[in-house]
C-alpha cells in the first residue's frame, strides 16, 4: 500500500489565489521530504528539500516566497503555491525516505494544479 | 553536480519481445545508487529496480534487469517478455549514498510503447 500520501490529487484555482498541497508519510517518520515539479512530457525537477523543524532548501531558480514549504512534524510537509499564476500549472510530486540511507524514495501520487 | 542522460526520448517494442533502455550518468562520487522508475499514465512513480554502485552483480527483478557498467557510467534497463502494461515513461535516476536527505536526480525519461 501507499506509504506516502499526497492531497489533493488535483486542484483548480483562480489566478492570484493560494493553494496548499499536503504530503504525509503514513507509517514512518521523515525528517526530510522532497518536492518535485513535472511539466507535461518532461522529467521531474527537484524544487526543494523540506527539513523538519528548519527552513527548506530551495533549488536554484525556485522562488522561496512563492513556493512556501512547511515541515512542522515528522510526518507532514506542505507546499503552498502563493498568488498562483497560469504558468504555475503543473504536476507537483512529493517524496520521502525512511531514515536509513539505503531505503528507496517513496512518492506520493502527485497533485495536478491548474490555474485559470 | 550529478547528471543523468537518457538519449532515447521514445522507444517501441512488440509484445513478448525484449527492449533495452539506455542511461548514462556523470558523477565524481564513488558510492551511490541508481534506479529505474516507471511512470504510467496515472503518473504514479513506481520503483522498477535499484542498483548499488559497490555491487558488481547486476540487479534483477523478474522481467527487469540492468546492465551496470560502472567504469563507463552506464546503467541500461532490459525488459524481457514485454507486456502491454509496461507501456509508460521510464526514468533513470541517481542518488548519492550519504543519508536520508539525499534527493534523486532524474533523466529526461524514455517513453516506451508496447505494441500488441
Amino acid at each position: 500500500g501507499a506509504v506516502v500520501s499526497q492531497h489533493p490529487s488535483w486542484v483548480i484555482c483562480k489566478s492570484g489565489t493560494s493553494v496548499k498541497i499536503e504530503c504525509r508519510s503514513l507509517d514512518f517518520q521523515a525528517t526530510t521530504m522532497f518536492w518535485y515539479r513535472q511539466f507535461p512530457k518532461q522529467s521531474l525537477m527537484l524544487m526543494a528539500t523540506s527539513n523538519e523543524g528548519s527552513k527548506a532548501t530551495y533549488e536554484q531558480g525556485v522562488e522561496k516566497d512563492k513556493f512556501l514549504i512547511n515541515h512542522a512534524s515528522l510526518t507532514l510537509s506542505t507546499l503552498t503555491v502563493t498568488s498562483a499564476h497560469p504558468e504555475d500549472s503543473s504536476f507537483y510530486i512529493c517524496s520521502a525516505r525512511r531514515e536509513a540511507s539505503n531505503s528507496p524514495l517513496h512518492f506520493g501520487n502527485g497533485t495536478r494544479l491548474t490555474v485559470t | 553536480a550529478q547528471t543523468v542522460t537518457q538519449s532515447q526520448p521514445e522507444m517501441s517494442v512488440q509484445e513478448a519481445e525484449t527492449v533495452t533502455l539506455s542511461c548514462t550518468y556523470d558523477t565524481s562520487e564513488n558510492n551511490y545508487y541508481l534506479f529505474w522508475y516507471k511512470q504510467p499514465p496515472s503518473r504514479q512513480m513506481i520503483l522498477v529496480i535499484r542498483q548499488e554502485a559497490y555491487k558488481q552483480q547486476n540487479a534483477t527483478e523478474n522481467r527487469f534487469s540492468v546492465n551496470f557498467q560502472k567504469a563507463a557510467k552506464s546503467f541500461s534497463l532490459k525488459i524481457s517478455d514485454s507486456q502491454l502494461g509496461d507501456t509508460a515513461m521510464y526514468f533513470c535516476a541517481f542518488s548519492k549514498k550519504n543519508s536520508g536527505n539525499t534527493p534523486l536526480v532524474f533523466g529526461k525519461g524514455t517513453r516506451l510503447s508496447v505494441i500488441a
